[in-house]
């Protein structure tokens, strides 16, 4: 119940395409669903996050799509870049009484000119 | 201050060495993280400290050891380590009932053990 799935495991992406990685939860406690972006020998940075009280939230060329029913969240790249290549990492979290984070599996990401 | 800073950014030790890795924040945070994380791998947590005081120990073995001595510094101690410790240590700090909101990692220690 504590899972986050994620997929695909990598994904290869033409300069200026749209890149979407999905993820599945199964607990209906979560509440933040946060997306991580890392490079390699570097720590998970934060690129978007969304609660489920919206669908959708959008920052610059990211957006969080968020199916609540579904129980699916999925992150856009739109305009693809090279230097957007990097791991990325969903996860969520809920008001459990501590902070922990359960991050899905990731997804390694590969902009090709 | 933004950050958390992790030290030092690369360790190899040998397996009965005993050395120690910080991290320190100064966002006033007073939730702190230990993780780690191998190769292609999502971070595992380790160790959680909420006000100073260990809430979480995720059944890690005893050659780590963890730290608070303040609110903004913690440690992780090693000690008889062995190869497959190999991996990326990650510090992060977040608010305390926030629910995961306001997580910041630091950059790691990559720790080779030989």
């Amino acid at each position: 119940q504590q899972q986050v799935k994620q997929s695909p495991q990598s994904l290869i992406v033409q300069k200026g395409g749209i890149s979407i990685i999905n993820c599945a939860y199964e607990n209906t406690a979560f509440d933040y669903f946060p997306w991580y972006q890392q490079f390699p020998g570097k720590g998970p940075a934060l690129l978007i996050a969304i609660r489920p009280d919206v669908s959708e939230k959008k920052e610059g060329r990211f957006t969080i799509s968020f199916n609540k029913s579904a129980k699916q969240f999925s992150l856009h790249i739109m305009d693809s870049q090279p230097g957007d290549s990097a791991t990325y990492f969903c996860a969520a979290s809920g008001n459990f009484g501590n902070e922990k984070l359960t991050f899905g599996t990731g997804t390694r990401l590969t902009i090709i000119p | 201050d933004t950050e958390v800073t992790q030290t030092p950014k690369h360790l190899v030790m040998g397996m009965t060495n005993k050395k120690s890795l910080k991290c320190e924040q100064h966002m006033g945070h007073r939730a702190m993280y230990w993780y780690k994380q191998k190769a292609k791998k999502p971070p595992e947590l380790m160790f959680v400290y909420s006000y100073e005081k260990l809430s979480i120990n995720e059944s890690v073995p005893s050659r780590f050891s963890p730290e608070c001595p303040n609110s903004s510094l913690l440690n992780l101690h090693l000690h008889a380590l062995q190869p497959e410790d190999s991996a990326l240590y990650l510090c992060a700090s977040s608010p305390t009932g926030t629910g995961g909101y306001g997580y910041t990692f630091g950059s790691g220690t990559r720790l080779t053990v030989v």
